[in-house]
């Protein structure tokens, strides 16, 4: 089955800095890769997604981008913000079929005034 | 739009006893998840139910987990003769047809202490 991997799991920066998390995973057929955020008592939500037919995605000043022969994608922040201190998580789905998704164990970024 | 609900929210019972978690999806949503999340880790795949059936149940852990889903909207979960293991935060999405590379939307997920 499908494995992914998180680094780092941890992060700190100053507001306005940027943040980088970054994810492998294995199964060379996965072709969707979503990104959520989760605050303390809450559940995932979705922050950004990107398909396997394109390697970059930008959403304001989230981006994501993808590398399918290194089979790894990542998440881009910039200027950070306080609130964006939360859990990061991202996933992937090989399943064309429907999309049960495989989850890396997750990085919390803390944003510093 | 009402998004997806989980009741309860908070759920403690002893080792041995029999709980049910409920999950409400977004209105129309033919697809339906569970995911299990421990504390410190992502979200593991328990069941895909897609209408009213069971399309992937290879996530749960054992046989003590079951999960229903009659009418095709809400779906409940049952765990019979809990551990301490089963400890964790309960969490349901949804998707509008079950297709893959769709988004799933969460709920707030019920956490589970077993005590």
């Amino acid at each position: 089955g499908e494995n992914v991997e998180q680094h780092p799991s941890t992060l700190s920066v100053q507001e306005g800095d940027s943040a980088v998390i970054k994810c492998t995973y294995s199964d060379s057929a996965s072709n969707y890769f979503p990104w959520y955020k989760q605050e303390l008592g809450k559940g995932p939500q979705l922050i950004i997604d990107i398909r396997s037919n394109v390697g970059e995605k930008k959403d304001q000043r989230i981006a994501v981008t993808l590398n399918k022969t290194a089979k790894h994608f990542s998440l881009h922040i910039t200027e950070t913000q306080p609130e964006d201190s939360a859990v990061y998580f991202c996933a992937a789905t090989s399943n064309s079929g429907y999309s049960t998704l495989t989850f890396g164990k997750g990085t919390m970024l803390l944003v510093s005034p | 739009g009402a998004g997806v609900s989980q009741t309860p929210s908070n759920k403690v019972t002893e080792k041995g006893k029999y709980v049910e978690l409920r999950c409400d999806p977004i209105s129309g949503h033919t697809a339906l998840y569970w995911y299990r999340q421990s504390l410190g880790q992502g979200p593991e795949f328990l069941i895909y139910f897609q209408g009213t059936g069971a399309a992937d149940d290879s996530g749960l852990p054992n046989d003590r987990f079951f999960a229903v889903r009659p009418e095709g909207s809400v779906s409940t979960l049952k765990i019979q003769r809990t551990e301490r293991g089963d400890s964790a935060v309960y969490l349901c999405a949804s998707s509008p047809g079950g297709g893959g590379r769709e988004t799933q939307y969460f709920g707030p997920g019920t956490r589970l202490l077993v005590l």
